[in-house]
């Protein structure tokens, strides 16, 4: 089936310091992946929807600055979060949807981000 | 206005009992599909189930089992022969309309507990 690779899954960085996040579709081509952010105890929230070779749309609240996306390959979207403070501390994950091939959406194994 | 509503922050439940989750949504299109994931304490994200809209009957995948009443605009999973393996975050989703690469939209999520 659809496998979507994300890395690192957890990391530990500094105030001010960025993080880049990616999500590599390893068997199928991701046209479009969505990024969303999970609090602890909470549910996901769609930051994000990246589209190969065109800006990513924000949700409403997302820091677009803050937040970089890129989606350069039909295979790779990466997600950095640049001067990262404490607060953005949280589960990051991705997700794609392999078309033609039914319903599922098939997700990254998600990052765990935590800022000192 | 919540699009996805699940009532049950933590729900109990003996080993191979039957449980059912709930799930309520919100939507004026006439075309959409509706998930279920379960989060395990990891964080991946595993796919359990689909209903599309215009599926008239049911649908099920092994102990996993969608009640669809499309006029109550509800979609519970039913777990029976619940097992120790089945505690986790389970959340309900929703893609709307039901074309194109559109996100999934997940409620708060219920944390099921099954005990020996």
């Amino acid at each position: 089936g659809a496998v979507v690779s994300q890395h690192p899954s957890w990391v530990i960085c500094k105030s001010g310091t960025s993080v880049k996040i990616e999500c590599r579709s390893l068997d199928f081509q991701a046209t479009t992946m969505f990024w969303y952010r999970q609090f602890p105890k909470q549910s996901l929230m769609l930051m994000a929807t990246s589209n190969e070779g065109s800006k990513a749309t924000y949700e409403q609240g997302v820091e677009k600055d803050k937040f970089l996306i890129n989606h350069a390959s039909l295979t790779l979207s990466t997600l950095t979060v640049t001067s990262a403070h404490p607060e953005d501390s949280s589960f990051y994950i991705c997700s794609a949807r392999e078309t033609g091939t039914g319903q599922g959406y098939t997700f990254g194994s998600g990052t765990r981000l935590t800022v000192v | 206005a919540q699009k996805i509503t699940q009532t049950q922050p933590g729900m109990f439940v003996q080993e191979k009992e039957a449980v059912t989750l709930d799930c309520t949504y919100d939507t004026s299109d006439q075309s959409y599909g509706l998930f279920w994931y379960k989060q395990p304490s990891s964080g991946e994200m595993i796919f359990l189930i689909y209903q599309g809209s215009y599926d008239e009957q049911n649908a099920t995948e092994g102990r996993y089992s969608l009640n669809f009443q499309k006029a109550r605009k509800s979609a519970n999973l039913v777990i029976s022969a619940s097992q120790l393996g089945d505690s986790a975050m389970y959340f309900c989703a929703m893609r709307e309309p039901y074309s194109g690469n559109t996100p999934l939209v997940f409620g708060k999520g219920t944390r099921l507990s099954v005990i020996a």
